[in-house]
Order: structure tokens, then sequence, then C-alpha cells
């Protein structure tokens, strides 16, 4: 009964290179989150998603920044020509469809920027 | 969505009962309110969750008066392990279900 995989747990990534985060959510979970965390500070939301849709984006930043959730495999967080101020950990978290259903969160990928 | 206020820190020692109040006086009617712990290089951890009165489960309980405008989670007989923030979220129901954290509450539980 795998809980939300998050993978690479670090990612090491120098100024201009692309990242990319995985997400697979819990079974059975169709939606799925991502927040950000800044070193001692709390979670930011980023963007929602459901199979193939993206219902909320309020937090995503508006250039280099993208998100998918394909019908097949898992969510994708993607930052195109990273910066130093991307450095941060990154949750995904997954849900079941109902709205009150709580979010349960993977260990994150710590992203640095050399 | 209804901001929270909960204390930056406390302290504990093992063995006694925590409770932890956090304040959301904008609460609307669909809102209900969860607990999450988080450990140092971890996600956040589903405690507990509710609407109204008290929630119980095998970790901990939720009291919520009749108002709603604030919530006390209590951690009965803390151990060493209970180290952690603790973040109290008033969540929308029928929207995007967007968790929206503070900074929490840093629970430090002594010997």
């Amino acid at each position: 009964n795998a809980g939300v995989m998050q993978n690479p747990r670090h990612l090491v990534r120098r100024r201009g290179q692309e990242a990319r985060l995985r997400c697979s959510p819990m079974k059975g979970h169709s939606h799925v989150y991502w927040y950000r965390q800044l070193p001692e500070e709390g979670l930011k939301f980023m963007v929602y998603l459901q199979k193939e849709n993206i219902i909320d984006e309020s937090g995503m930043p508006k250039e280099r920044f993208s998100a998918e959730f394909p019908k097949e495999g898992p969510s994708i967080l993607r930052i195109q020509q990273v910066v130093r101020g991307d450095s941060a950990a990154y949750f995904c978290a997954s849900s079941g469809q109902n709205s009150n259903q709580p979010q349960h969160f993977g260990d994150g990928t710590r992203l640095s920027i050399l | 969505l209804a901001k929270t206020t909960q204390p930056i820190s406390m302290d504990s020692y093992e063995g006694q009962e925590v409770n932890i109040t956090c304040s959301h006086n904008n609460i609307a009617t669909n809102d209900y309110i969860t607990w999450y712990q988080q450990f140092p290089s971890q996600g956040p951890r589903f405690i507990i969750q509710g609407y109204k009165t008290k929630v119980t489960n095998e970790v901990a309980s939720l009291f919520i008066p009749a108002d709603r405008k604030s919530s006390t989670l209590s951690l009965p007989r803390v151990s060493l392990s209970d180290t952690a923030v603790y973040y109290c979220l008033v969540v929308n129901g029928g929207a995007t279900n967007k968790l929206i954290f503070g900074t929490g509450t840093l629970l430090a539980v002594q010997p």
C-alpha cells in the first residue's frame, strides 16, 4: 500500500538547465497537488491537477514552470532554465475524489541549483 | 480562505499532554479544519480533520467549539519523537482544495 512516491529525492542542476520532478500518487487517487517549500518557510501551493487537466495553477510562476498529469504515468513538474532562487523542496500530494478527503504528501524532491 | 493563527513554538516534556490552539476567525460555513505534522526533510503527515465538536483518532483529538473560530489539537502523552512542526489549516470543501500553510507551531519535546 505505497504512499505518494516522488523522485528523485535530491536533484542538483546548474543554472540554465532543466529540472524534472516526478510524482506518483497513492493508488486510487486521481488528484495531484504540487507545493514548494523554501528554507525556514511553510509550504506554498503551486498547482492542482486531475488526470490530463490543470484545475488550479494560481500558485505557479508565470514563466519557466509547467506541470502535467497524463492519463498514464506520473505527474511531472518541469522547471526550465533554472535559477538559484528555484532551490527548494518540492512536495507532491494526492487525494481521492471526494472534496473533503485529506491530501497525502510524498517526502519531496530537494532541488539545489549550483 | 480563512487565515489561521497559531503559536510559533511550544515546549513540553515527555509524558505530558500538549494542546495547540489555532484561531481562524473568518472560517466559512463550508470550511473544515485539518492538522498536519512535519518532520525535517519529510513531507507533511495528515493527523486529524474535523468540522465541529470533537474528533478523536489513534494519535490525537481535535476540539472545535460551537462558533468554529478556533480549534485545539490535543496530543496525549507526548514523546521525544513528537518534536515536529504542526500546521493548522482551514480547507474549503467545495473549491480547489489547495492547502494554505502558515508557519506552523514548532513543538519541542524534552526528556
